[in-house]
């Protein structure tokens, strides 16, 4: 079975310094790996996904995220925080050939302090 | 340029009682589904549905029942509420099977007293 584990339910990083927010992956297949962010009482919004095409895979807003296949991690990173960065982060497998169901990560709440 | 529309936006019902959440996409997505989140669980998955007249349980569809008479609609029936599906339920769809983006409605806020 598929499935998603975020290590930390909280990260709070100061405005300006460097954002990290971690995912590991359980996956029998070669994994489609995504981040979705959503802001306060909003809906989700897509902001990266890996496709096999590069383990380095650039975002919206400045993010990245890299998959490393031997620690099967997918972490999310940003050189930069900004306060409007400020939300809930969910890292997100979708298993292969299952009818596009998405497997959500418990979600990793961002605080930005100025 | 709608996307997917859920209405409502806020439901209180009562123990019991019965409702229907709505979910309307206009982007001819044949991939579509329901998704309760409750706080540090992340997403789950109710139903789902590959195209019209196709369904398919997910992960927590005990109370819930779904339809896809069109394309593209996709409504969530509470048959007997309760307050444990007190929850903020999203809708989504996409065009392929894995590895596209999913787009997903604003929420329905429900809160079952």
């Amino acid at each position: 079975a598929q499935s998603v584990t975020q290590l930390d339910s909280h990260v709070s990083v100061s405005e300006g310094t460097p954002v990290l927010l971690r995912c590991n992956y359980s996956s029998s297949y070669s994994p489609s790996l995504f981040w979705y962010v959503q802001h306060p009482n909003k809906g989700l919004q897509l902001l990266l996904k890996y496709t096999s095409a590069a383990t380095l895979v650039k975002g919206i807003n400045g993010f990245e995220a890299e998959f490393k296949k031997s620690e099967t991690s997918f972490h999310l990173t940003k050189p930069s925080a900004h306060m409007s960065d400020a939300a809930e982060y969910f890292c997100v497998v979708s298993p292969y050939n299952q009818g596009g169901k998405l497997i959500f990560g418990q979600g990793t709440e961002l605080s930005v302090k100025p | 340029n709608a996307g997917v529309t859920q209405t409502p936006k806020f439901q209180v019902l009562k123990t019991g009682q019965s409702m229907t959440l709505q979910c309307a996409q206009d982007m001819n997505h044949e991939y579509m589904s329901w998704y309760r989140q409750d706080p540090g669980m992340g997403l789950r998955l109710i139903h789902y549905s590959v195209g019209a007249g196709i369904t398919d349980q997910g992960e927590v569809p005990n109370g819930y029942n779904v339809s896809r008479s069109t394309t593209e609609d996709f409504p969530l029936r509470l048959l007997s509420a309760a307050p444990s599906q007190t929850s903020v339920y999203f809708c989504a769809s996409h065009v392929g099977a894995s590895n596209t983006e999913a787009f997903f409605g604003q929420g329905t806020r429900l809160t079952v007293v």
